[in-house]
């Protein structure tokens, strides 16, 4: 399994846009980058998925590099509600879905 | 659709006890996993089922834990006997197995208190 690197914590304030970088120098060429959510009291949440270039649904985009080694969720204009935890996961659709530490990020007012 | 379904919400037992939770999966979903995550960490997986096989429990306590997945639906995750260490939220997750995705759908989780 790649393994994946990204920053313990980030703040923010409400309506900024919110980048998380995660490294993962050793994907293999069919793993996918995925991202989940998670809100204190819940389980994890899927936000978006992306194998190469540039993937944007409701909720974030997601910025592949053509070398993969790294990718970047981006949070449009965040609110009070999107403090939460975020983590990258890297594996195919057979993976372990192994989560690391996650990062928190925290949005004020 | 209905989500992942997990009971109990909350147990409290004394160590040395045993304890067990239930999982009730997505239908059609053929993957499901137990995950144990402790105040401050991010999910450690314990064990992944394809169906009613077993694919990865490298990291399951096979001294004191147990899984089985019933007829590929829904699962059990035993604990036995419990250690103070144990204390942990229990979460199962469930997908469907396609080739390009890997989306997984949560539930609420089991808090597990061990006193």
């Amino acid at each position: 399994l790649a393994k994946t690197t990204q920053p313990i914590s980030m703040d923010s304030y409400e309506g900024q846009e919110v980048n998380i970088t995660c490294s993962h120098n050793n994907i293999a060429t069919n793993d996918y980058i995925t991202w989940y959510q998670q809100f204190p009291s819940q389980g994890p949440r899927f936000i978006i998925q992306g194998y190469k270039t540039k993937v944007t649904n409701e909720v974030a985009s997601l910025f592949i590099p053509a070398d993969r080694k790294s990718s970047t969720l981006s949070l449009p204009r965040v609110s009070l509600s999107d403090t939460a935890v975020y983590y990258c996961l890297v594996g195919d659709n057979d993976y372990k879905l192994s989560f690391g530490a996650g990062t928190t990020v925290t949005v004020r007012a | 659709e209905a989500g992942v379904a997990q009971s109990p919400r909350y147990k409290i037992i004394e160590k040395r006890q045993s304890v067990a939770f239930w999982c009730n999966p997505i239908s059609g979903h053929a993957t499901l996993y137990w995950y144990q995550q402790i105040l401050g960490q991010g999910p450690k997986l314990l064990i992944q089922f394809q169906n009613n096989g077993v694919v990865d429990d490298s990291q399951l306590p096979k001294d004191r834990f147990s899984a089985e997945r019933l007829k590929g639906v829904d699962s059990t995750l035993k604990i036995q006997p419990a250690k103070l260490e144990d204390s942990a939220v229990y979460l199962c997750a469930s997908s469907p197995w396609r080739e390009d995705n890997t989306e997984a759908f949560f539930g609420q989780g089991t808090r597990l208190t061990v006193v």
